[in-house]
């Protein structure tokens, strides 16, 4: 079955900072959408790219995709210490409607 | 804002029980979804259910679980009998439309089964 795997698994950087979270994937896919968790909530919708996109960007994130190697990236730039949650990466199969998580990042924000 | 509402927060059951787990999705939405997170790993796709009917559903949806819509706001997932291994947040999510599109979850329910 198809796995996202995100990279770091736990990543702790000053405020300000740039952070950068990876996920990899293993088949093809319609869309790769981003969620925030913050500790014990829900999952919060961020960004979602299309197969067809490159790049997106939305206020102080940035989202890559890269189809040929089945990976993603999201950058949070000027980083505050409300960022600080677990970020997940979930794919949709071409024709499919559920989402598939990967295991998350979790990010902390140091003021 | 909309956004997703379920109920309870937390529930605590005893194994073998009965839960039901309530959702209230964006009003206009009419794409409804279970996931769930046992703790420490990941967000496991459950169910998805439109237009009455379940349109998919995963290895984990068993025949302990069923989903309701029982009137034109709530959705449900009930399980008939529970075990420890059931213990895990539940998520709401819905959407208004299907296919590869942003899902908007609900805060959760976290089940504690003992």
């Amino acid at each position: 079955s198809q796995q996202g795997e995100e990279d770091p698994q736990a990543l702790s950087i000053q405020e300000g900072e740039n952070a950068t979270m990876n996920c990899s994937y293993k088949t093809s896919i319609n869309n790769l959408q981003w969620y925030r968790q913050n500790s014990g909530r829900g999952l919060v919708h961020l960004i979602l790219i299309r197969s067809n996109e490159r790049e997106k960007h939305s206020g102080r994130l940035r989202v890559t995709l890269d189809t040929s190697k089945k990976s993603s990236s999201l950058l949070i730039t000027a980083s505050r210490a409300a960022d600080t949650a677990s970020y997940f990466c979930a794919t949709i199969n071409q024709g499919a409607q559920k989402l598939v998580f990967g295991q998350g990042t979790r990010l902390t924000i140091n003021p | 804002e909309p956004e997703v509402t379920q109920t309870p927060s937390h529930q605590v059951t005893q194994m073998g029980q009965e839960v039901i787990l309530r959702c209230v999705p964006i009003s206009n939405h009419l794409y409804f979804y279970w996931y769930r997170q046992i703790l420490g790993q990941k967000v496991e796709f459950l169910v998805s259910f439109y237009n009455n009917e379940i349109s998919e559903k995963s290895e984990i949806f068993d025949d302990q679980f069923s989903v309701e819509r029982p009137d034109g706001s709530n959705f449900t997932l009930k399980i008939r009998s529970t075990k420890l291994e059931d213990s895990a947040m539940y998520f709401c999510a819905s959407s208004d439309r299907t296919g590869p599109y942003e899902q908007y979850f609900g805060p959760g329910t976290r089940l504690t089964v003992t």
